[in-house]
């Protein structure tokens, strides 16, 4: 099977512009979820999409938002964005979310100029 | 207060030698505790999952959770370079809740 792949790999934007990140899971996994990570952070939560639904929310701005197609298949988007959105954003994919392992992408570098 | 805490390290130490990584947590409805892997320019990879107290063995590696003083270990024995990497720590609450990570603690083994 094919692992969780990210795209892009890299993108560099400036100061208010918006991007959106795409994340296609593991097949068969309805589960997504989304992280932010920095140096000084570490990995923070953003969402969790099933089945097209948010379950679960982390503490980040109404700026940062999600949504789940049919496929799975997740978009994250940020809009307005802020130097202090510079940062790795991860997805991970499982079954279901409850209780198993968390299959990681490689993540989007993002550079806020 | 950040949920789970860990030491960023650096951490090095010369390979063969046991090595022991260590988180706190403030969240005491914390049941489910894994140990995640992050080899540089990658996403993190499960090591261990463990349930409420107690430890859990897997090769080289044992992971111990003591719920009493919200204290999570991983022991590497044996350690090899390729052991290189940042260890997340990370719990949940329960089996279907967000999964929260620890910073991150760098390991170096020198060969």
């Amino acid at each position: 099977k094919a692992g969780v792949t990210q795209t892009p790999r890299y993108l560099i934007k400036t100061r208010g512009q918006q991007v959106t990140l795409s994340c296609s899971p593991i097949s068969g996994h309805r589960s997504v979820s989304w992280y932010q990570q920095t140096p000084g952070q570490g990995l923070q939560f953003l969402f969790e999409y099933f089945s097209e639904t948010q379950r679960n929310k982390g503490n980040f701005p109404g700026r940062f938002s999600g949504r789940q197609f049919s496929n799975s298949r997740s978009e994250m988007n940020v809009s307005t964005l802020e130097l202090g959105d510079s940062a790795l954003y991860l997805c991970a994919s499982s079954e279901t979310g409850g209780g198993e392992k968390l299959f990681f992408g490689s993540g989007t570098q993002l550079s806020v100029l | 207060q950040k949920e789970v805490e860990q030491d960023p390290g650096p951490l090095s130490v010369p390979e063969g030698a046991i090595v022991s990584l260590n988180c706190t947590y403030s969240n005491s409805a914390f049941q489910y505790f894994m140990w995640y892997r992050q080899y540089s320019r990658k996403g993190p990879d499960l090591l261990m999952y463990t349930y409420s107290s107690g430890n859990k063995e897997d090769g080289r590696f044992t992971a111990q959770v003591d719920k009493s003083s919200k204290y999570i270990s991983l022991f590497i024995r044996d350690s090899q370079p390729s052991d290189s990497a940042t260890y997340l720590c990370a719990g949940r609450k329960t089996s279907y809740d967000k999964v929260i990570f620890g910073p991150g603690t760098s390991l170096s083994v020198i060969p």
